[in-house]
């Protein structure tokens, strides 16, 4: 059983940076695919990125690209997104995930909500 | 990027009716392996999302079997035959079959 737990909420300016964490244990952290979702006020869920930890891989969607950093430490099992240049259409709630095409591999940190305002 | 179309956006349903939902994909999400890689999530407000069907048709332990998933190619359903009240959400439909992954738009479900 793996559990994903996320660091606590941030309020940020625009055009800082956030980085948000995501610890896994109960599983074989550096096999998995690491994956970034958001969900802004209003919005849908949006993936933002992912990382295989195991060989350092990563993959962001275009919308992103270049502002998004998504990286891994295996000696804590844990993952980082950070978001840069923030707007405020970058309030939201991040989560961090681990979905895999098999029964029941489906996990999710809790969120973390990211507030941006002047 | 693969566009994911869901109808309808919103879902209001008598407890004990069945409902349905439609995903459309803008392009087929059958793999190279074969496989549909065509998930769907259920989302409290507040709460992560839970996948209850993943590869098209595949319930998640858990997931009581009011839940069906179905479809091909660029075309699919979510239904419940039943609803309960502790399905009240939103539903949103996944394909991981292309990068990057896309969501369709949502369909927030809620009780008449």
């Amino acid at each position: 059983q793996v559990q994903l737990v996320q660091s606590g909420a941030e309020v940020k300016k625009p055009g800082s940076s956030v980085k948000v964490s995501c610890k896994a244990s109960g599983g074989n952290f550096g096999t998995y695919t690491i994956s970034w979702v958001r969900l802004a006020p209003g919005q849908g869920l949006e993936w933002m990125g992912r990382i295989i930890p195991l060989v350092d891989v990563t993959n962001y969607a275009q919308k992103f690209q270049g502002r998004v950093t998504i990286t891994a430490d295996k000696s804590t099992s844990t993952a980082y997104m950070e978001l840069s240049s923030l707007r405020s259409e970058d309030t939201a709630v991040y989560y961090c995930a681990i979905v895999l095409p098999v029964p029941n591999f489906d996990y999710w940190g809790q969120g973390t909500l990211v507030s941006v305002s002047s | 990027d693969v566009v994911m179309t869901q109808s309808p956006l919103s879902l209001p349903v008598t407890l004990g009716r069945p409902a349905s939902i439609s995903c459309r994909s803008s392009q087929s999400l059958v793999y190279s392996d074969g496989n549909t890689y065509l998930n769907w999530f259920h989302q409290r407000p507040g709460q992560s999302p839970r996948r209850l069907i993943f590869k098209v048709s595949n319930r998640d332990s858990g997931v009581p079997d009011r839940f069906s998933g179905s479809g091909s190619g660029t075309d699919f359903t979510l239904k419940i035959s039943r609803v309960e009240a502790e399905d009240v959400g939103v539903y949103y439909c996944m394909q991981d079959t292309h990068w990057p992954y896309t969501f369709g738009q949502g369909t927030k479900l809620e009780i008449k």
